[in-house]
């Protein structure tokens, strides 16, 4: 079946890289995603990734896609106070209005 | 704003009220979704309308009754809930792409 699974909790100092780790089952996977989600609010999109991709780079962000694995992470570069938030890894299998399959989202606290 | 707005933010029901929530989009999306949050579990895929038909329904119970009258409007009917049922209720929408999904802010529901 899906699933996608990531670590519940990661804890950095600010303007250290933050580095967060998801792992998912589908290989038919066409697009995997990442979204941020600020308390009382919901989720917004960060970024995402085609499965023919190994990498993206958005600014601060990276993507690392590791597709013999199943492996995904998210790379948060200078990692600021205000990117404190539940990230959260999801996957879609098909294109057509399908949807997405979430992981339980990692905590990430920046002290400063 | 996200351009997914949902109403009301917040509610708080008892057992034997009946309650709907409301989800509207502008963005010209033709997919929309309920999806729940419950604390310390994954998101969890409640519904999914494309052009305002009804794909997938995700062995929801019946207390949950949605309805989609055009591609703009989305609501979740509800109905004899359970304390259980408590959480926060996330629409979203997309095109049928991989683009992404667009979510609304939630109403966090109180079953009393």
């Amino acid at each position: 079946g899906e699933d996608v699974e990531q670590s519940l909790f990661l804890s950095v100092r600010e303007g250290d890289s933050s580095v967060i780790n998801c792992t998912y089952t589908d290989s038919s996977s066409t697009y995997l995603y990442w979204y941020k989600q600020e308390p009382g609010a919901g989720l917004q999109l960060l970024t995402y990734i085609f499965s023919n991709m190994d990498m993206k780079q958005d600014q601060r962000l990276t993507v690392l896609l590791n597709k013999k694995d199943k492996h995904l992470s998210l790379r948060i570069a200078d990692t600021q106070t205000g990117d404190s938030a539940i990230y959260f890894c999801a996957e879609s299998v098909s294109q057509a209005g399908t949807a997405l399959i979430f992981g339980k989202g990692t905590t990430l606290s920046v002290s400063s | 704003e996200t351009g997914v707005t949902q109403t009301p933010r917040h509610l708080v029901m008892g057992m034997t009220n009946k309650k709907s929530l409301k989800c509207e989009q502008h963005l010209g999306h033709n997919a929309m979704y309920w999806y729940k949050q419950s604390a310390k579990k994954p998101l969890e895929l409640m519904f999914v309308y494309n052009f305002k038909e009804q794909t997938e329904n995700n062995s929801v119970p019946s207390r949950f009754s949605p309805e989609c009258p055009n591609s703009s409007h989305l609501f979740l009917h509800l109905h004899t809930l359970q304390p259980e049922d408590s959480a926060l209720y996330l629409c979203a929408s997309s095109l049928t792409g991989g683009d992404g999904y667009t979510f609304g802010s939630g109403t966090r529901l109180t079953v009393v």
